[in-house]
């Protein structure tokens, strides 16, 4: 079964910062890798999904890398903003969805 | 587009009723719609899978009987929870897929906050 982790549980860093959060995942014969963003409260946000074939994807100030062999992805954010502050979950994609349990960003002004 | 909607986005009701909670795909058709609840600080973990005209595929722990899933059209799943109480109080999101079964993409709904006093 997969198991997916997500490292740091809780994050804060000023803001203009470059930041990095970690996902790990038990079970590299996935499909795809996703990203989310979750303000409280509230549903997901798509950020980014890397198919297995692909080792990363760019979207704005984000980057999100795959490395399947080590069962790893990590989300690069550059000049972090208090805007950014929210939950961010990775899921490993099979044949279903497992989500990690999120890490708590915190971007102070 | 790929929009998912979930109505009410928070109910509070009494111990012992029911609640129903709907979860739309207002420009895409969801050949399988997927219910995940989420306590607080804590990921999401899917309850369920259901394709539209067939039974719902319940994980393992939650109880079919409790937790009806109804997905009677293309653009419409219902989550009803039956006798509420109060540990079932928790955020439900739903999320759509157009690409059946095996998941590659998923939409996902606002969720709604169910509070059970």
């Amino acid at each position: 079964k997969q198991e997916v982790t997500q490292i740091p549980a809780a994050l804060s860093v000023p803001e203009g910062e470059n930041l990095v959060l970690n996902c790990s995942f038990t079970d590299s014969a996935i499909y795809n890798l996703q990203w989310f963003r979750q303000d409280p409260g509230k549903g997901l946000t798509s950020l980014l999904l890397i198919q297995s074939s692909q080792r990363e994807q760019t979207s704005g100030r984000l980057n999100a890398s795959l490395d399947k062999s080590s069962g790893r992805s990590t989300l690069y954010i550059a000049a972090s903003q208090p805007g950014d502050s929210a939950t961010y979950l990775c899921a490993a994609v099979e044949d279903d969805m497992r989500f990690g349990a999120g890490t708590r960003l915190t971007v102070k002004p | 587009g790929a929009v998912v909607s979930q109505h009410p986005s928070w109910v509070i009701c009494k111990s012992g009723t029911s609640v129903k909670i709907e979860c739309r795909s207002l420009d895409f058709q969801a050949t399988t719609m997927f219910w995940y609840r989420q306590f607080p600080k804590q990921s999401l973990m899917l309850m369920a899978t259901s394709n539209e005209g067939s039974k719902a595929t319940y994980e393992q722990g939650v109880e079919k009987d409790k937790f009806l899933i109804n997905h009677a059209s293309l653009t419409l799943s219902t989550l009803t929870v039956t006798s509420a109480h109060p540990e079932d109080s928790s955020f439900y999101i739903c999320s759509a897929s157009a690409a059946g079964p095996i998941i590659y993409e998923q939409y996902f709904g606002p969720g709604t906050r169910l509070t059970v006093t």
